[in-house]
Formats: C-alpha cells, structure tokens, sequence
C-alpha cells in the first residue's frame, strides 16, 4: 500500500520558534506533495505544496524542503505564532488516486 | 466564491432513520469528494466524482450512497448506519480529479445513535 509517513505526532514549541514536521514517502511515481492545515471544527485547508522536480518553496512564514533522493519532505515555519496551532497533514498524489495523507501532527504553539 | 458549502452542520441518527448530506460548490470545479474523518485521524477517502460520474469508490459499505446531481452539486445518503460510522464527514471540491489541490468544506458532524 503507497504510505506517507509523517513524524512527529505531536509537537509543542514556543512562540517565535520554528516547528518542523517531516514526512516521508515510498512510492517514487507520486507527483505532487501538498500540505494541509486543519483548525478544530473545520475542514482542511491546502497551506502549501510542491513537485518533486523542487528542492524548496516558501510562501509567507511556511517552507517546505523536499529532498528527492531521500524521498523525504518537511514543513518549517518560522516565526511562529499561537495562531499557528492546529494539525498538520502532509500528502502525496498519483495521479487520479487522490491523496495519501499522513497521520497528522497536532501542533501547539505556546504563547 | 471559493467556498465548499456543507449542510447539515450536525446531524443526530438512529440506526434506522434515512438523511442525507449535502455539499454545494460554484468554482466550477468537475471533481468532488466524500472523505470520512475519525478523531485524531486523517480523511479518508470515500467517493470521488469526475465531470458528474462516479470515478471511484474505495469499497464502502452499501449504506452510504453518494449521489451527484450536477456538477455543483454532491450528496450523501444515509440508511441505516452504525454507531461506528459517527465521524466527521467532509466533501472537497477539485479543478479536475488528477490534482492535490482540494478545496474542503467543513464538514458534517454526524452522531450514530
């Protein structure tokens, strides 16, 4: 079965810190790798995403790094806020299978 | 309108009522989704719909009934569910079905009695 693996589960960090949520992939024929915010009581939300053929995106205070070789990809964001606390998804897609997303890391950013 | 419009917000159900749900998008988009979301967990995917036709259905029970009666429009039928089926319920709307660009509304909150 195609999986990502998304790490950590949870993740406590002060404000202004930068957390780092990793996620990492098996399937080498998957094209596209978005992430996904998710507030209690709403839906998810698409935050960011790249293609393989990237080794970095930054849009606002979110980056993510994508290392092909290591079929390895990471959300960082800086300067982070208590506004900032939700759970993280990433995923991956195959064409018209639709996403794999990964287990979710719950996010608390402490004032 | 960059909205994905779910109705009801919250739905309470005996084991042999029959609702549904409904989800309503005008981006124009001609893929639409039903994901099932558990506590703590991530969606999973339940019907996708491309151009108004069924593209896929990841083996779920015969209970649910996804219905699309035109392409702003998605539903979900319910008939006689199990307690184990209360979750979340969220439609996602797409430009087209190949992409990872999901529009997600915020969901169905449904209790199984």
């Amino acid at each position: 079965q195609q999986q990502v693996k998304q790490s950590p589960q949870s993740l406590i960090v002060q404000k202004g810190g930068i957390p780092i949520i990793n996620c990492a992939y098996e399937n080498t024929a998957f094209d596209y790798f978005p992430w996904y915010q998710q507030f209690p009581g709403k839906g998810p939300a698409l935050l960011i995403a790249i293609r393989p053929d990237v080794s970095e995106k930054k849009e606002g205070r979110f980056t993510i790094s994508f290392n092909k070789s290591a079929k390895q990809f990471s959300l960082h964001i800086m300067d982070s806020q208590p506004g900032d606390s939700a759970t993280y998804f990433c995923a991956a897609t195959l064409g018209a299978d639709g996403l794999t997303f990964g287990k979710g890391t719950h996010l608390i950013i402490q004032p | 309108d960059t909205e994905v419009t779910q109705t009801p917000k919250h739905l309470v159900m005996g084991m042999t009522n029959k609702k549904s749900l409904k989800c309503e998008q005008h981006m124009g988009h001609r893929a639409m989704y039903w994901y099932k979301q558990k506590a703590k967990k991530p969606p999973e995917l339940m019907f996708v719909y491309s151009y108004e036709k069924l593209s896929i259905n990841e083996s779920v029970p015969s209970r649910f009934s996804p219905e699309c009666p035109n392409s702003s429009l998605l539903n979900l039928h319910l008939h006689a569910l199990q307690p184990e089926d209360s979750a979340l319920y969220l439609c996602a709307s797409s430009v087209r079905q190949n992409t990872g660009e999901l529009f997600f509304g915020e969901g169905s909150r449904l209790t199984v009695l």
